[in-house]
């Protein structure tokens, strides 16, 4: 299995413009997590997923991050108006045990 | 919320010596505690977790223990080596869901030849 998949791995844009950020989980997980890790805020999670159904999003910033899983092999992290606060490493991670989470590679961006 | 504290920040050992992190969380109902390694630019690995049902659990040289009564739980590097040098996070589920972790702030591991 090639693991979590994301991509891009670099992302760098202007304020104001839309971004999204793409995840493939690993094949036959059914649970899926989008963290944000900062040095001033550590690792959050954003929001995760279970059987393509978002469970918990209460760690959405605000109204400008939305989230979508259309199906269990793809999932998107959108952020649309993106501010330079928005400026991260965007990690996907993947499980099909409780709480155990294959992490991806992570998404830099960098919005100016 | 759930929270989850971890100390120290940074720790520095020498080559062979031992290295000891500690975590407190704060919800009696987290029941999952595992323990990631990240490397510089790196995605975060889980290294070693443990079960609410365990008091301690040891993989070679790393080994975590659990006291649910005092609500807290360390990680322990035995013989480090220079390639143990990362950042080490843990992290306790979630008040509703074992699925949902709450990380740690992260610990900086030097380990000096």
């Amino acid at each position: 299995d090639a693991g979590v998949i994301q991509s891009p791995r670099h992302e760098v844009t202007e304020m104001g413009q839309e971004v999204t950020l793409r995840c493939k989980p690993i094949s036959g997980h059914d649970y899926l997590f989008w963290y944000r890790q900062t040095m001033m805020r550590g690792l959050e999670l954003l929001i995760y997923f279970n059987n393509n159904v978002p469970i918990d999003d209460s760690g959405m910033p605000e109204d400008r991050f939305s989230a979508k899983m259309p199906n269990a092999s793809f999932s998107t992290l959108k952020i649309q108006p993106s501010e330079p606060r928005d400026s991260a490493v965007y990690f996907c991670a993947s499980s099909s045990l409780p709480g155990q989470g294959d992490f991806g590679p992570g998404t830099r961006l960098t919005v100016t | 919320g759930e929270n989850v504290e971890q100390h120290p920040s940074t720790l520095s050992v020498q080559e062979g010596d031992s290295a000891v992190i500690k975590c407190t969380y704060s919800d009696s109902a987290s029941n999952y505690f595992p323990w990631y390694k990240q490397e510089l630019g790196k995605r975060p690995q889980l290294i070693i977790d443990i079960r609410s049902n365990v008091g301690e659990k040891k993989d070679q040289r790393i080994a975590v223990t659990l006291n649910k009564t005092a609500k807290h739980f360390s990680l322990h590097i035995t013989e480090t080596q220079p390639e143990d040098s990362a950042v080490y996070f843990c992290a306790a589920s979630g008040p509703d869901s074992s699925y949902k972790l709450i990380f740690g702030s992260g610990t900086r591991l030097l380990v000096r030849p």
